[in-house]
């Protein structure tokens, strides 16, 4: 079953503005991760944010985690035409051994030029 | 460097063919992934592997098997094909729980 569910589903924004996506999980973790994907591509890894972390920055993202709400967001400042693309959180279950991420089923970003 | 290879890219079969989906890896990567996407379902996990010569179920096995002989290969294959194996499939590998390696997908298409 699903682990992690994003928010929204789709959104689109103007180039330049902030994107924000929200993914919240149903059990515990020992990381969560985030990955783009672009139209007819593979996924690529973005950014990995640990249990016992709060907040991550790379870039120009920025990846929050609040684990007794059991969620993450995930902030692109000052967005680029080449940011549209679905954008995954995935869960690395605690216990879980190597055993897989688990997928949310994605945000659909698109920037207007 | 090519990191994670999957071949063929595109395929048809006919209900009730097989195939094999190789996914080939050269990180020296001990964990081996397949997944399949599907239209607002997000990625699910078929079968994985932790090691050379060993496989584990994930969430959607049903219908297919694998195979990982070599520390660099992960084999999916599809006995009897049918229209619901329908998708887009992906392997990945990872060291461990860090970031996972994706390859650029299969699309299958099972008339």
């Amino acid at each position: 079953s699903q682990q992690g569910e994003e928010d929204p589903q789709a959104l689109s924004i103007q180039e330049g503005e902030n994107a924000t996506m929200n993914c919240s999980y149903k059990t515990s973790i020992n990381n969560l991760q985030w990955y783009r994907q672009n139209s007819g591509r593979g996924l690529v890894h973005l950014i990995l944010i640990r249990s016992n972390e709060r907040e991550k920055h790379s870039g120009r993202l920025r990846v929050t985690l609040d684990t007794s709400k059991k969620s993450s967001s995930l902030l692109i400042t000052a967005s680029r035409a080449a940011d549209t693309a679905s954008y995954f959180c995935a869960t690395d279950p605690e216990g879980g051994g190597a055993d897989g991420l688990t997928f949310g089923k994605g945000t659909h970003l698109i920037i207007q030029p | 460097n090519a990191g994670v290879t999957q071949t063929p890219k595109f395929r048809v079969l006919k209900t009730g063919q097989s195939m094999t989906l190789l996914c080939a890896q050269d990180m020296n990567h001990e964990y081996m992934y397949w997944y399949r996407q599907d239209p607002g379902m997000g990625l699910r996990l078929i079968h994985y592997s932790v090691g050379e010569g060993t496989t584990a179920k994930g969430e959607v096995p049903d219908g297919y098997n694998v195979s990982r002989l070599k520390k660099q290969n992960f084999l999916l294959g599809l006995e009897s094909a049918a229209p619901s194996q329908t998708s887009v499939y992906f392997c990945a590998s990872s060291m461990s729980e860090f970031e996972a390696f994706f390859g650029q997908g299969t699309r299958l298409t099972v008339v």
